[in-house]
């Protein structure tokens, strides 16, 4: 009963493209969603977030959209370099029932490969 | 000057032995986190400690203990290892309790081995 989940393990594309990364969830009372980005041997790293009071959020070449009623999120990453490959993990946190404990519930991660 | 560092970064053990992960955190953050990522590589908290305060227990077995000895170290302390224990363990730290949109800043793993 995985509430966040990333379908697709994988996305190859091409330098200068476009990439696209999607997430899942299935916990209505989520309102607050997170990407992070993870090289080998490293911990992830915080990317971007979105609020549930929002539809989007850009930060330079990435942008995160979130679809409410579909409770569907995506990245958005461009153009794509190949220094962007990495391990995608998609995040979401109930921050009311959580008690803003900060509690994040992680998908799976996707693997992004960028090539030249 | 790391962040959050982790020791070891990698542990092979042997199946009902006892171990410790350690986790440091300079950043001055006031809550620290243990996840556990698994083999379908889902990232899964299980404690999050606040000025050595446990603050999220998530249904993890007890042989599993966290330990805070002041606000920059959250230990991890597990007892009769089993072989499902084999995951990366990731310590991280965020800013405050009270604002759950606090980054959190990861360590690079700990990669734990049962055999």
């Amino acid at each position: 009963d995985q509430q966040v989940k990333q379908n697709s393990p994988s996305l190859s594309v091409q330098e200068g493209r476009i990439s696209i990364l999607n997430c899942d969830y299935t916990n209505s009372m989520f309102d607050y969603f997170l990407w992070y980005k993870k090289y080998p041997a490293e911990g992830p790293t915080f990317l971007i977030s979105i609020s549930s009071i929002k539809d989007k959020n850009e930060d330079g070449r990435f942008t995160v959209f979130l679809n409410k009623s579909a409770k569907h999120l995506s990245l958005h990453i461009v153009p794509s370099q190949p220094g962007d490959s990495a391990v995608y993990f998609c995040a979401a946190s109930d921050l009311k029932g959580s008690g803003n404990t900060g509690k994040l519930i992680f998908g799976q991660g996707t693997t992004l490969q960028v090539k030249p | 000057d790391t962040a959050v560092s982790q020791t070891p970064k990698y542990l092979v053990t042997q199946m009902g032995n006892d171990k410790s992960i350690k986790c440091e955190q300079n950043l001055g953050h006031d809550t620290m986190y243990w996840y556990k990522q698994d083999s379908k590589k889902f990232l899964k908290i299980m404690f999050s400690y606040n000025n050595k305060e446990l603050i999220i227990n998530e249904t993890v077995p007890n042989r599993f203990s966290p330990k805070s000895p002041d606000k920059a170290h959250l230990n991890l302390h597990i007892n009769s290892l089993e072989l499902g224990d084999s995951a990366v363990y990731f310590c991280a730290s965020s800013f405050r309790r009270g604002l759950g949109t606090d980054t959190q800043y990861f360590g690079p793993g700990t990669r734990l081995t049962v055999l």
